[in-house]
């Protein structure tokens, strides 16, 4: 059974980077995109971007500027770094397979932006 | 960028009764890449319907979808306790960004 575990600093101050990873056990990177999806109260459900293990990246394009994914098919991670955070990107940040739709989430993290 | 609005923001039914949950596109939605999703609080959302009237595993049948081109439905035939959650339309058919509705929560009356 796939499972996704997302991992990662809960509070980042104004102005650093937020470096996550979704590590994925029980199964491969191939195949899928995968994709970081975040939740606020204010925005709802955010699409953030997509990577596959070896394909081209897609991002948000209001996101794009701050946003770059990664893939290490030898650990079976995928990584987010958002950088220049503000308190506007404090959300629960999901890693999500999409098989077209999103049919795996990860639990989820709550990365709050807080001096 | 494909706008999904979502309607209404809050349906109060008793269990037992039938919801329809609405879901209208800013412009047509290829084909029929439309899902739902199901959140409950403190879960992550999970996928109900795909490609707007297939089940995902494990869904039961009192759920389903409907609709094409920009408006699309999807309805519960008769309410569970464990279907009282907020519920999200999502487009995959253009190109990105992927867009989520706003959420329409289901509550007990």
């Amino acid at each position: 059974q796939v499972q996704l575990q997302e991992s990662g600093p809960g509070l980042v101050k104004p102005s650093e980077t937020l470096s996550l990873t979704c590590t994925v056990s029980g199964g491969s990177l191939g195949g899928y995109f995968w994709t970081w999806i975040r939740q606020s109260a204010d925005k709802g459900l955010e699409w953030i971007g997509r990577i596959s293990a070896n394909g081209p990246n897609d991002y948000c394009p209001s996101l794009r500027s701050r946003i770059s994914m990664s893939v290490d098919t030898s650990k079976n991670q995928v990584s987010l770094k958002l950088i220049s955070l503000t308190a506007a990107d404090t959300a629960v940040y999901y890693c999500v397979r999409e098989n077209w739709y999103f049919d795996l989430w990860g639990r989820g993290t709550l990365v709050t932006v807080s001096s | 960028e494909i706008v999904l609005t979502q309607s209404p923001g809050t349906l109060s039914l008793s269990p037992g009764e039938r919801a329809a949950l609405s879901c209208r596109a800013s412009q047509s939605i290829t084909r029929s890449y439309l899902a739902w999703y199901q959140q409950k609080p403190g879960q992550a959302p999970r996928l109900l319907m795909y490609g707007v009237s297939n089940r995902a595993t494990g869904i039961p049948d009192r759920f389903s979808g409907s609709g094409s081109g920009t408006d699309f439905t999807l309805t519960i035939s008769r309410l569970e306790p464990e279907d009282f959650a907020v519920y999200y339309c999502q487009q995959y058919g253009g190109s990105p960004p992927l867009t989520f509705g706003g959420g329409t929560k289901v509550e007990i009356k």
